[in-house]
């Protein structure tokens, strides 16, 4: 088996700061991705990577900027983050493609003050 | 648009009754996984069950993809079942599209 970690677990931060989110996974997956999940609201993408270096976008990534430095790391950036934002970001890691098992890690939860 | 239909929306039983969840499809896709979170709780993956069906303790589903549709059937419920539980299935485009949740309150 494997985990996925996420840093830190809790955020708080300042209307207009850039704000780093970090997650290890160690099952050796190739696919990484992030999402939000809003009280009320179902999981949206924000953004997705399929191999080291590679970024691709998914339909909330307006407001965030990802990085995948290696395959095992994936973090995300809230270029500015908005006052009274209160989220948990949720990183998550597939071994292929479409039609592989999700994991996700335990998530942040933003709150920006 | 791409949807994930999930009912009932809430679920309310009496601890050891079964419980029987849905999940219906807007297109065929060759992944589907179960979810289950507690408030303020992580996600955890329950069970990845892209065809057939598949057990893992008291949970089975069941996923029939020419009639696009999976359940997940709880069998002997406990009260720590309480909680939402999420079907998601997987497009071409790498996106996990995820159903709205079954809250299901488990009562003694």
């Amino acid at each position: 088996g494997g985990i996925i970690t996420q840093t830190p677990k809790f955020l708080i931060g300042q209307e207009g700061q850039k704000l780093t989110l970090k997650c290890q996974q160690n099952f050796n997956h190739d696919t990484m991705y992030w999402y939000r999940q809003d009280s009320g609201k179902g999981l949206r993408l924000i953004y997705y990577s399929i191999t080291e270096n590679d970024l691709q976008k998914g339909d909330l990534s307006e407001g965030y900027d990802a990085s995948r430095e290696k395959k095992s790391s994936f973090s995300l950036t809230v270029t500015s983050a908005q006052k009274n934002e209160m989220a948990v970001f949720l990183c998550a890691s597939s071994r292929d493609r479409v039609g592989t098992e999700v994991f996700f890690g335990k998530g942040t939860r933003l709150t920006v003050v | 648009e791409q949807q994930v239909q999930q009912s009932p929306a809430s679920l309310v039983l009496q601890e050891a009754e079964n419980a029987e969840l849905q999940c219906s499809f807007s297109i065929f896709t060759n992944q589907v996984q179960w979810f289950y979170q507690r408030p303020g709780g992580r996600l955890v993956s329950l069970l990845y069950n892209p065809s057939g069906t598949k057990q893992s303790g008291r949970l089975t589903s069941t996923t029939v993809i020419k009639e696009r549709r999976s359940s997940l059937h709880i069998s002997s419920s406990q009260i720590t079942d309480s909680g939402t539980y999420l079907c998601a299935m997987g497009d071409s485009n790498y996106q996990l599209i995820w159903g709205s949740g079954t809250k299901l309150i488990i009562k003694p």
